[in-house]
């Protein structure tokens, strides 16, 4: 049962351009996660974002979470060739994971 | 760092042979997790354990059985190989912890081709 849906489920962008990704889920959530896959790799987790939260940052990466829309996004600045990767959204209701089907980012030299 | 493997990051099995994925980690933790991931469809939980010996079922559990008898270690087993269990397996585990706090590693998959 698939919780989140992210959108675009393709982006391409310059080096130094900014990427966004977002991430619609359907039912009340404790916390959401960030996860990223470079290609035919394990997932990497990147960052939470805890329920009570509107906005979290690390590095170059920030997230906000509007609960009231059921909504995430994900924002990488000066985005580099090395973010090319696949980027899930993951919410957590109880102590289970459950993933969105990705967006897929490529980022050209 | 945690670290979580598989033992083979690519397998071919025939249909019909029995196949075992195993997935060892070595930060303690109790849960552990197995996904496959389709295009278009994400990652999909199979199994998951959370202790020694115990399991449950996760979202597509048809078709696999699981095997806990160490901590480090969670085994996924396809009786019976098909065709569409083509895919690739992920092996993921976490510590118990508040739900407002969990997060999980993962392995870096096997990509399982069954013909």
């Amino acid at each position: 049962s698939q919780q989140g849906e992210e959108d675009p489920q393709a982006l391409s962008i310059q080096e130094g351009e900014n990427a966004t990704m977002n991430c619609s889920y359907k039912t009340s959530i404790n916390n959401l996660q960030w996860y990223r896959q470079n290609s035919g790799r394990g997932l990497v987790h990147l960052i939470l974002i805890r329920s009570n939260e509107r906005e979290k940052h690390s590095g170059r990466l920030r997230v906000t979470l509007d609960t009231s829309k059921k909504s995430s996004s994900l924002l990488i600045t000066a985005s580099r060739a090395a973010d090319t990767a696949s980027y899930f959204c993951a919410t957590t209701n109880t102590d289970k994971l459950i993933f969105g089907t990705g967006t897929r980012l490529q980022v050209f030299p | 760092d945690v670290k979580v493997t598989q033992s083979s990051r690519y397998l071919v099995k025939r249909t019909g042979e029995k196949v075992f994925l195993e997935c060892v980690q070595d930060m303690d933790h109790e849960n552990m997790f197995w996904y496959r991931q389709d295009p278009g469809l994400g990652l999909r939980l199979i199994y998951f354990s959370y202790d020694v010996k115990m399991k449950e079922k996760g979202d597509i559990p048809e078709g696999y059985s699981v095997s806990r008898e160490k901590k480090e270690r969670f085994s996924l087993i396809l009786e019976s190989a098909s065709t569409n269990q083509t895919s690739m397996y992920l092996c993921a585990s976490g510590l118990v912890a508040a739900p407002s706090s969990y997060e999980q590693y993962f392995g870096p998959g096997t990509r399982l081709t069954v013909t």
